[in-house]
């Protein structure tokens, strides 16, 4: 399944199926992005980042693709499972600017069906 | 286990009162963070820290007040001049204030006044 995560969509994909959640960033400058997984009720923790330098990292399962062309950022889950149900919200900075002026995304909500 | 605690988890207040709501970081960051989350919304940043002693007013500091005495801790005081202060409230640090480094969430304190 795959979204663009402007306006707090939901994606809803069935347990086994990758995941694709997409970010349309908004400040050409930036140079450091990260991805955040929220469960309900809790804060917000850190999945993965990456740098402008590269245009993919890989992670346990995860993997973020940074396209600076087009100013879009995507993070693929694969194999989803039942607790990888959350709001998962990007987020852009400035290396060596001010980490006040992260700028958050709205999020996008997976559902995960078992 | 190094982290970052807030308390309580929930909070009940009645209009016009003042209430304060805790964050402790054992982490040893320098920058510490105050966010505001609405429902279905993302994160807002209501007041930020680079360094004891010294703050600085985020996107939305109308009607709070912070204090950083120690290192450790940023606690925020929501006034009874907030318009608005139902809310989710997250508290986050980081290594330091520039930007590159990821921020460390605390649980959160739901805040509900009547």
């Amino acid at each position: 399944g795959e979204s663009v995560g402007l306006h707090l969509p939901t994606l809803s994909v069935q347990e086994g199926d990758n995941s694709i959640i997409n970010c349309a960033y908004s400040n050409s400058a930036s140079d450091y992005f990260i991805w955040y997984k929220q469960e309900s009720g809790k804060g917000p923790q850190f999945i993965i980042d990456i740098r402008s330098n590269m245009d993919k990292r890989q992670g346990q399962r995860v993997t973020v693709l940074l396209n600076k062309t087009v100013k879009h950022l995507s993070l693929q889950i694969a194999a989803t499972q039942p607790g990888d149900s959350a709001v998962y919200f990007c987020a852009e900075n400035q290396l060596g600017g001010n980490n006040r002026k992260l700028i958050w995304g709205l999020g996008t909500s997976l559902a995960v069906n078992p | 286990d190094g982290g970052i605690t807030q308390s309580p988890k929930y909070l009940f207040r009645k209009e016009g009162q003042n209430v304060t709501l805790s964050c402790e970081q054992n982490l040893n960051h320098d920058a510490m963070y105050w966010y505001r989350q609405d429902p279905g919304q993302g994160l807002r940043l209501i007041y930020y820290s680079q360094i004891v002693n010294d703050f600085q007013k985020g996107d939305i500091a109308e009607g709070y007040s912070v204090s950083r005495e120690k290192k450790e801790s940023f606690p925020l005081t929501v006034t009874s001049a907030q318009k608005n202060p139902t809310a989710f409230y997250l508290c986050a640090s980081s290594i330091q204030g520039q930007g590159g480094y990821e921020q460390y969430f605390g649980p959160g304190t739901r805040l509900t006044v009547t």
